[in-house]
């Protein structure tokens, strides 16, 4: 079983649409989860971050986060053909600041 | 501008040959690592350095090694390739201290090995 498990999609949505991402992990450990976004032919950046359960919002994200069932999503509102790109949670324990363990990545597409 | 730089881009090499890739930040991070990417498998990490001359491996390190005598560069090195080994590879830096540990990746290089 792997650690961080991510439905790898594709999901292909119109614009405009709520969008639910979705990663569960294994490891009660994990102590900071993250939303990475990686354009075609690009590195990924970081785009949302937490380390609390609940939820963190920024403009049209929302990341969620809910420890007693080892989930986490992200939420875009109003997506845009823009938001097309793959999306990797990510997550590390509370005394390894550099080791990352990613799930597969989500390829979304937001068609006009 | 800040950011993370890899060469080549694109290479195709044969089994056997030596090859070095190349990775360079001038963001001054203590923090560097190597990680590759596979459909199916997401991200994974090879071997990472916490500062100059301080290198651990990650979670798939058979067949690579790599070196940290400056700050700026962390080369990649594949001393004999296998198909395997085939990946599409990033580079990545961040600073060592201070939440949430953003890593800034490079843009990729692309690897084929026949």
């Amino acid at each position: 079983q792997k650690e961080v498990e991510q439905d790898p999609g594709p999901l292909s949505v119109p614009e405009g649409a709520i969008v639910s991402l979705n990663c569960t992990y294994s490891n009660s450990a994990f102590q900071y989860f993250m939303w990475y976004r990686q354009y075609s032919r690009k590195g990924p950046e970081l785009l949302m971050y937490t380390y609390s359960s609940g939820n963190k919002e920024d403009g049209r994200f929302t990341a969620q986060v809910d420890k007693s069932s080892k989930y986490i999503s992200l939420f875009i509102r109003d997506s845009q053909p823009s938001d097309s790109a793959t999306y990797l949670c990510a997550m590390r324990f509370y005394n390894q600041g550099g080791k990352l363990i990613f799930g597969q990545g989500t390829e979304l597409s937001v068609k006009p | 501008e800040a950011q993370v730089t890899q060469n080549p881009r694109y290479l195709i090499t044969v089994t056997g040959k030596k090859l070095t890739v190349t990775c360079s930040q001038n963001m001054n991070h203590e923090y560097m690592s190597w990680y590759r990417q596979d459909p199916g498998l997401g991200l994974r990490q090879i071997y990472y350095s916490m500062n100059v001359e301080v290198t651990d491996k990650g979670d798939v390190p058979e067949g690579y090694k790599v070196s940290r005598k400056e700050k700026r560069n962390f080369p990649l090195i594949l001393e004999s390739p296998s198909p395997n080994q085939t990946s599409l590879y990033f580079c990545a830096s961040r600073v060592r201290q201070g939440f949430p540990y953003e890593q800034y990746f490079g843009p990729g290089t692309r690897l084929t090995v026949t």
